[in-house]
Protein backbone atom coordinates (compact mmCIF):
# COMPACT_ATOMS: atom_id res chain seq x y z
CA UNK A 1 0.00 0.00 0.00
CA UNK A 2 1.26 3.65 -1.19
CA UNK A 3 2.48 6.06 1.92
CA UNK A 4 -0.27 9.06 2.22
CA UNK A 5 1.45 12.18 1.58
CA UNK A 6 -0.08 15.68 2.84
CA UNK A 7 -0.61 18.05 1.38
CA UNK A 8 -1.16 17.44 -1.91
CA UNK A 9 0.28 20.96 -2.94
CA UNK A 10 1.70 24.19 -1.04
CA UNK A 11 2.43 27.42 -2.37
CA UNK A 12 5.35 29.51 -0.91
CA UNK A 13 6.97 32.65 -1.15
CA UNK A 14 10.52 32.99 -1.51
CA UNK A 15 12.00 32.75 2.12
CA UNK A 16 9.07 30.99 3.61
CA UNK A 17 9.03 27.49 5.22
CA UNK A 18 6.76 24.65 4.42
CA UNK A 19 6.24 21.09 5.77
CA UNK A 20 5.70 17.81 3.58
CA UNK A 21 4.47 14.90 5.46
CA UNK A 22 4.24 10.92 4.75
CA UNK A 23 2.79 8.52 7.34
CA UNK A 24 2.16 4.84 6.58
CA UNK A 25 0.18 2.30 7.95
CA UNK A 26 2.81 -0.33 8.02
CA UNK A 27 5.78 -0.67 10.30
CA UNK A 28 8.71 1.26 8.45
CA UNK A 29 12.48 0.49 8.05
CA UNK A 30 13.05 3.34 6.15
CA UNK A 31 11.80 6.59 4.35
CA UNK A 32 13.17 7.57 1.15
CA UNK A 33 12.62 11.50 -0.21
CA UNK A 34 13.06 12.43 -3.83
CA UNK A 35 12.19 15.93 -5.92
CA UNK A 36 11.32 15.47 -9.26
CA UNK A 37 11.20 19.05 -11.51
CA UNK A 38 8.73 19.21 -14.30
CA UNK A 39 9.80 16.81 -17.37
CA UNK A 40 12.53 15.74 -15.25
CA UNK A 41 13.76 12.24 -13.68
CA UNK A 42 13.09 12.16 -10.05
CA UNK A 43 15.83 13.05 -7.83
CA UNK A 44 17.49 12.01 -4.45
CA UNK A 45 17.61 13.97 -1.83
CA UNK A 46 17.62 11.79 1.31
CA UNK A 47 16.89 8.39 3.26
CA UNK A 48 16.04 8.15 6.78
CA UNK A 49 16.49 4.73 8.65
CA UNK A 50 14.98 3.51 11.79
CA UNK A 51 16.64 4.12 14.92
CA UNK A 52 18.64 6.91 12.56
CA UNK A 53 19.27 10.60 13.05
CA UNK A 54 17.40 13.39 11.09
CA UNK A 55 19.06 14.02 7.60
CA UNK A 56 19.12 17.46 5.79
CA UNK A 57 20.32 18.32 2.22
CA UNK A 58 20.77 22.14 2.00
CA UNK A 59 18.32 23.92 3.97
CA UNK A 60 16.05 20.80 3.16
CA UNK A 61 16.01 18.69 6.42
CA UNK A 62 13.31 15.78 7.65
CA UNK A 63 12.43 13.30 10.52
CA UNK A 64 11.46 10.00 10.99
CA UNK A 65 8.77 9.23 13.53
CA UNK A 66 9.16 5.32 13.74
CA UNK A 67 6.47 4.80 16.21
CA UNK A 68 3.72 6.60 14.36
CA UNK A 69 5.13 5.40 10.67
CA UNK A 70 5.52 8.70 9.59
CA UNK A 71 8.40 11.31 7.67
CA UNK A 72 8.17 14.78 7.81
CA UNK A 73 10.19 17.04 4.98
CA UNK A 74 10.93 20.39 6.43
CA UNK A 75 11.63 23.18 3.38
CA UNK A 76 13.35 26.01 5.20
CA UNK A 77 13.60 29.67 3.75
CA UNK A 78 12.64 28.09 0.55
CA UNK A 79 14.31 29.11 -2.77
CA UNK A 80 13.28 29.18 -6.09
CA UNK A 81 15.02 26.28 -7.01
CA UNK A 82 13.15 24.38 -4.18
CA UNK A 83 9.79 23.84 -6.47
CA UNK A 84 9.18 20.92 -8.10
CA UNK A 85 7.13 17.75 -6.74
CA UNK A 86 8.18 16.18 -3.86
CA UNK A 87 7.70 12.35 -3.09
CA UNK A 88 8.15 9.91 -0.07
CA UNK A 89 9.07 6.10 -0.29
CA UNK A 90 8.84 3.47 2.27
CA UNK A 91 10.47 0.19 2.99
CA UNK A 92 8.15 -1.99 5.44
CA UNK A 93 10.07 -3.51 8.16
CA UNK A 94 8.19 -7.00 6.85
CA UNK A 95 8.78 -6.87 3.43
CA UNK A 96 11.75 -7.42 1.05
CA UNK A 97 14.58 -4.57 0.62
CA UNK A 98 13.26 -4.88 -3.46
CA UNK A 99 9.90 -3.02 -2.45
CA UNK A 100 10.20 0.88 -2.52
CA UNK A 101 6.71 2.30 -2.82
CA UNK A 102 6.02 5.74 -2.87
CA UNK A 103 3.48 8.47 -2.11
CA UNK A 104 1.33 10.49 -4.57
CA UNK A 105 3.71 13.71 -4.11
CA UNK A 106 3.39 17.06 -3.19
CA UNK A 107 3.95 19.73 -5.76
CA UNK A 108 5.85 22.40 -3.99
CA UNK A 109 5.40 26.17 -6.06
CA UNK A 110 7.95 28.56 -4.78
CA UNK A 111 6.99 32.19 -6.12
CA UNK A 112 9.22 35.04 -6.27
CA UNK B 1 29.21 7.01 -17.39
CA UNK B 2 25.76 6.99 -18.82
CA UNK B 3 24.36 6.33 -16.02
CA UNK B 4 20.75 4.90 -16.51
CA UNK B 5 19.78 5.00 -20.28
CA UNK B 6 16.45 4.24 -21.55
CA UNK B 7 14.81 3.52 -25.14
CA UNK B 8 12.41 4.71 -26.61
CA UNK B 9 11.83 8.05 -25.10
CA UNK B 10 8.27 8.32 -26.83
CA UNK B 11 6.14 5.61 -28.21
CA UNK B 12 2.44 5.37 -29.77
CA UNK B 13 1.19 1.74 -29.93
CA UNK B 14 -2.36 1.08 -31.06
CA UNK B 15 -4.88 -1.52 -28.58
CA UNK B 16 -3.48 -4.48 -28.63
CA UNK B 17 0.35 -4.39 -30.36
CA UNK B 18 3.51 -5.47 -28.09
CA UNK B 19 6.30 -3.60 -27.52
CA UNK B 20 9.60 -3.21 -25.44
CA UNK B 21 10.66 -0.50 -23.19
CA UNK B 22 14.56 -0.65 -22.85
CA UNK B 23 16.42 -0.26 -19.97
CA UNK B 24 20.07 -0.12 -19.75
CA UNK B 25 22.72 0.81 -16.28
CA UNK B 26 26.39 1.10 -16.44
CA UNK B 27 27.10 1.77 -13.00
CA UNK B 28 27.04 -2.17 -12.43
CA UNK B 29 23.98 -2.26 -10.59
CA UNK B 30 22.95 -5.08 -8.77
CA UNK B 31 19.03 -3.69 -8.05
CA UNK B 32 16.98 -2.41 -10.95
CA UNK B 33 13.46 -1.68 -10.96
CA UNK B 34 10.58 -0.34 -13.51
CA UNK B 35 7.72 2.39 -12.15
CA UNK B 36 4.87 3.95 -13.99
CA UNK B 37 4.41 7.29 -13.06
CA UNK B 38 0.34 8.31 -13.99
CA UNK B 39 -0.76 12.32 -12.76
CA UNK B 40 -2.04 11.93 -9.24
CA UNK B 41 -0.72 8.56 -8.91
CA UNK B 42 3.16 9.35 -8.07
CA UNK B 43 5.19 6.55 -9.24
CA UNK B 44 3.90 2.73 -8.70
CA UNK B 45 6.24 -0.07 -8.93
CA UNK B 46 5.97 -2.61 -11.87
CA UNK B 47 8.77 -5.09 -11.89
CA UNK B 48 11.94 -5.00 -9.98
CA UNK B 49 15.07 -7.57 -9.94
CA UNK B 50 18.04 -8.08 -7.04
CA UNK B 51 20.54 -9.14 -9.90
CA UNK B 52 20.92 -11.40 -13.18
CA UNK B 53 17.73 -13.87 -13.44
CA UNK B 54 15.71 -12.94 -10.29
CA UNK B 55 12.86 -10.63 -10.70
CA UNK B 56 10.07 -9.99 -9.07
CA UNK B 57 6.68 -8.53 -8.83
CA UNK B 58 6.14 -4.51 -7.81
CA UNK B 59 2.38 -2.66 -6.85
CA UNK B 60 1.01 -3.04 -10.36
CA UNK B 61 2.48 -6.09 -12.87
CA UNK B 62 -0.42 -7.04 -14.76
CA UNK B 63 0.12 -6.56 -18.20
CA UNK B 64 3.86 -6.27 -17.79
CA UNK B 65 7.07 -9.07 -18.19
CA UNK B 66 10.32 -8.52 -17.41
CA UNK B 67 13.88 -10.56 -17.31
CA UNK B 68 17.44 -10.04 -16.13
CA UNK B 69 19.60 -11.87 -18.39
CA UNK B 70 22.57 -9.74 -17.47
CA UNK B 71 23.51 -6.95 -14.71
CA UNK B 72 23.39 -4.13 -17.09
CA UNK B 73 19.95 -4.87 -18.90
CA UNK B 74 15.98 -4.79 -17.06
CA UNK B 75 13.67 -4.40 -20.35
CA UNK B 76 10.47 -4.21 -19.73
CA UNK B 77 7.48 -5.70 -22.30
CA UNK B 78 4.36 -4.89 -22.97
CA UNK B 79 2.73 -8.46 -24.65
CA UNK B 80 -0.55 -7.01 -25.57
CA UNK B 81 -0.58 -2.96 -24.94
CA UNK B 82 -3.93 -1.29 -23.68
CA UNK B 83 -5.12 2.16 -22.86
CA UNK B 84 -4.85 2.06 -19.50
CA UNK B 85 -1.13 1.27 -19.95
CA UNK B 86 -0.51 4.89 -21.45
CA UNK B 87 1.83 6.45 -18.73
CA UNK B 88 5.29 7.64 -18.09
CA UNK B 89 7.73 4.56 -17.44
CA UNK B 90 10.79 5.17 -15.56
CA UNK B 91 13.63 2.55 -15.15
CA UNK B 92 15.98 3.18 -11.76
CA UNK B 93 18.40 1.28 -10.27
CA UNK B 94 21.37 0.68 -7.40
CA UNK B 95 23.62 -0.60 -5.75
CA UNK B 96 23.14 -3.46 -3.11
CA UNK B 97 23.93 -1.76 0.06
CA UNK B 98 23.39 -4.16 3.15
CA UNK B 99 20.10 -6.70 3.30
CA UNK B 100 17.47 -3.66 3.56
CA UNK B 101 16.75 -0.80 0.64
CA UNK B 102 18.88 1.55 2.25
CA UNK B 103 21.07 3.56 -1.21
CA UNK B 104 19.71 6.31 -3.41
CA UNK B 105 17.62 4.99 -6.36
CA UNK B 106 19.09 6.48 -9.90
CA UNK B 107 16.27 7.13 -12.45
CA UNK B 108 16.49 6.73 -16.21
CA UNK B 109 14.85 10.12 -18.34
CA UNK B 110 12.04 8.53 -18.91
CA UNK B 111 10.04 6.75 -21.71
CA UNK B 112 6.66 8.15 -22.48
CA UNK B 113 3.89 5.73 -24.14
CA UNK B 114 0.47 6.40 -25.51
CA UNK B 115 -1.81 3.63 -26.56
CA UNK B 116 -4.33 4.69 -28.78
Amino acid sequence: QQPVQSPQAVILREGEDAVINCSSSKALYSVHWYRQKHGEAPVFLMILLKGGEQKGHEKISASFNEKKQQSSLYLTASQLSYSGTYFCGTVPTTDSWGKLQFGAGTQVVVTP
Amino acid sequence: NAGVTQTPKFQVLKTGQSMTLQCAQDMNHEYMSWYRQDPGMGLRLIHYSVGAGITDQGEVPNGYNVSRSTTEDFPLRLLSAAPSQTSVYFCASRTRTGVVNTGELFFGEGSRLTVL
